[in-house]
């Protein structure tokens, strides 16, 4: 069973602090995606890593991608409320993505 | 603009009827999706088409039924054998090489 799990599910942070969202992912693909969902909205694509070791930083949010370990980490940096959404990773077993439940993150003052 | 355009935003349903998704896409992009969402849940995988004239299945295809007679065009018929209908509903669209997908606003179908 193809299966992609990201820990945690819930994530609610004060404004200011760091954190880091694991994506964990049983296929052996070299590709993974990050996306962001705002609440009642379609996805909007963050990142896409493409090897082994790839990193991609935007503002406050870095990913990272580790082949091996099949895991890829999305490090949330001194963070805001606009920050607040539900962050989604997807790995592509060959035809289409297949997506994780979700990390909905709260940012609080 | 190019982009991936959904209608409707919403849709209601009654019990035993057929309802059909529009999913348009200006971006000449070869493959195209649908997924479902669930309250809470990622999205599965409906049906993908890679080309014109061809579709698959995919993880949760029963009670759905696509189509791909245009390149800028997939839609999804919701069919009365779906029991649970009532989700938000994601088409997206990829181009050739490795690219991330881009999704339509989707459209949220309930049934009353």
């Amino acid at each position: 069973e193809l299966k992609v799990e990201q820990n945690p599910l819930f994530l609610s942070m004060q404004e200011g602090k760091n954190y880091t969202i694991y994506c964990n992912y049983s296929t052996t693909s070299d590709r993974l995606y990050w996306y962001r969902q705002d609440p009642g909205k379609s996805l909007e694509s963050l990142f896409v890593l493409l090897s082994n070791g790839a990193v991609k930083q935007e503002g406050r949010l870095m990913a990272s991608l580790d082949t091996k370990a099949r895991l890829s980490t999305l490090h949330i940096t001194a963070a805001v409320h606009d920050l607040s959404a539900t962050y989604f990773c997807a790995d592509e077993p060959g035809y289409a993505l297949n997506f994780g439940k979700g990390t909905s993150l709260l940012v609080t003052p | 603009d190019g982009g991936i355009t959904q209608s409707p935003k919403y849709l209601f349903r009654k019990e035993g009827q057929n309802v059909t998704l529009s999913c348009e896409q200006n971006l000449n992009h070869d493959a195209m999706y649908w997924y479902r969402q669930d309250p809470g849940q990622g999205l599965r995988l409906i049906y993908y088409s890679q080309i014109v004239n061809d579709f698959q299945k995919g993880d949760i295809a029963e009670g759905y039924s696509v189509s791909r007679e245009k390149k800028e065009s997939f839609p999804l018929t919701v069919t009365s054998a779906q029991k649970n209908p009532t989700a938000f509903y994601l088409c997206a669209s990829r181009g050739q090489g490795v690219t991330e997908a881009f999704f339509g606003q989707g459209t949220r179908l309930t049934v009353v």
